[in-house]
């Protein structure tokens, strides 16, 4: 099965770009990569997610290496607001499952 | 509307009561989920209903019995449960199982077995 490698942890100050890694060395070709975060005491919610292509949305970009090996969710401007643990989650083509990571827990310092 | 509301948010039972958990989607996903949360933990799959019957398993012991009454409703009985059972049950729904589609998660009930 398909894994993913997060770090524990990450800080970054507030209304500062922070990047927060994944390794998906086991990726299969129709695995889709995406990104939940859950903010305290809350269910999980989407962020973003991606196949080959970089994306960006409202919430956040998703930089893809072009191997598809690893990814990169990168929120442009943190706030206190974005303080959660992030999942990186791999989802195969057509499998109700997520594999999820074990989560980077991130601190936004004001 | 992009809810999924879970009753009750809290819930503590001994090991000999029966309980139900309630899961609500009204945004016409066809399939609905239910997982299991420890502390520092990432969601575990339990169950995955699709259009109304049961698709996947993932081993839970018979002590959990889900339940899909119709499409926008999903509920959890619990019977004879264990302490190691106390955790954060959260409900999903996602229009289907494709690799893209995203899963709404409700808000969780959080399970104290005593």
């Amino acid at each position: 099965d398909a894994k993913t490698t997060q770090p524990n942890s990450m800080e970054s100050n507030e209304e500062e770009p922070v990047h927060l890694p994944c390794n998906h060395s086991t990726i299969s070709g129709t695995d889709y990569i995406h990104w939940y975060r859950q903010l305290p005491s809350q269910g999980p919610e989407y962020v973003i997610h991606g196949l080959t292509s970089n994306v960006n949305n409202r919430m956040a970009s998703l930089a893809i290496a072009e191997d598809r090996k690893s990814s990169t969710l990168i929120l442009h401007r943190a706030t206190l607001r974005d303080a959660a643990v992030y999942y990186c989650i791999l989802r195969t083509g057509s499998n109700y499952q997520l594999i999820w990571g074990a989560g980077t827990k991130l601190i936004i310092k004001p | 509307d992009t809810e999924v509301t879970q009753t009750p948010k809290h819930l503590v039972m001994g090991m000999t009561n029966k309980k139900s958990l309630k899961c609500e989607q009204h945004m016409g996903h066809r399939a609905m989920y239910w997982y299991k949360q420890k502390a520092k933990k990432p969601p575990e799959l339990m169950f995955v209903y699709s259009y109304e019957k049961l698709s996947i398993n993932e081993s839970v012991p018979s002590r959990f019995s889900p339940e899909c009454p119709n499409s926008s409703l999903l509920n959890l009985h619990l019977h004879a449960l264990q302490p190691e059972d106390s955790a954060l049950y959260l409900c999903a729904s996602s229009q289907g199982g494709s690799g893209q589609e995203t899963q709404y998660f409700g808000p969780g009930t959080r399970l104290l077995v005593l």
